[in-house]
């Protein structure tokens, strides 16, 4: 029974770089979310995705960052041309609708 | 917008004694999220509170929700070493949904031996 999983764990990038990250949500939930956390900072929402649509981008930077989640595959979280400042924690949640959110174990971009 | 204030962030206890983790929140949301994190890990669900006047009790973890007042609470009772962590509580901008969670601060619980 996988909960949701992220992958990478960790991920390095230099400035200038893209950044992509994955999440495979719990088998069954339609709902993703992508919340970032900086250091001892709670978790700030980004985006909520269902299959192939954005419901609400409104935690989202309007530039560099993007979000999908296929018919196919992972949620896939896009960051071009990373800056120090991306550097944080990216956690995905998942849920089935109106329901509590699963959390995956997150992925921890440094830029350097 | 919601606004989630947890107060205290930070708390040093012994080992033993008693306290309570207070969330204030903004709007009329009617559910509230407890979650626990470890250092470098992720965010482990705690108490899931979904009416006003909910309690809920896991081990020496009591959390409640009073909707009127927007205040839920995370009653600790005797508290050992490894209750050490950050929580969290959170819960959705407005009544009736589940999509996205605005999340307090965190308090910092250390429990010292």
């Amino acid at each position: 029974n996988a909960g949701v999983m992220q992958n990478p764990r960790h991920l390095v990038r230099r400035r200038g770089q893209e950044a992509r990250l994955r999440c495979s949500p719990v088998k069954g939930h339609s709902h993703v979310y992508w919340y970032r956390q900086l250091p001892e900072e709670g978790l700030k929402f980004m985006v909520y995705l269902q299959k192939e649509n954005i419901i609400d981008e409104s935690g989202m930077p309007k530039e560099r960052f993007s979000a999908e989640f296929p018919k196919e595959g992972p949620s896939i979280l896009r960051i071009q041309q990373v800056v120090r400042g991306d550097s944080a924690a990216y956690f995905c949640a998942s849920s089935l609708i109106d329901n509590e959110q699963f959390f995956g174990p997150g992925t921890r971009l440094t830029v350097l | 917008e919601l606004k989630v204030e947890q107060n205290p962030l930070f708390l040093s206890m012994q080992e033993g004694k008693n306290y309570t983790i207070y969330c204030n929140y903004s709007t009329t949301s009617d559910r509230l999220y407890w979650y626990r994190q470890d250092p470098g890990k992720s965010l482990e669900s705690l108490f899931v509170l979904l009416s006003n006047g909910a309690v809920k009790q896991e081990g020496r973890l009591m959390a409640s929700l009073d909707t009127k007042a927007r205040l839920s609470t995370l009653h600790i009772t005797a508290a050992v070493h490894d209750l050490s962590a950050t929580y969290f509580c959170a819960g959705p901008p407005s009544a009736g949904g589940s999509e996205k969670l605005v999340f307090g601060k965190g308090t910092k619980l250390t429990v010292n031996p």
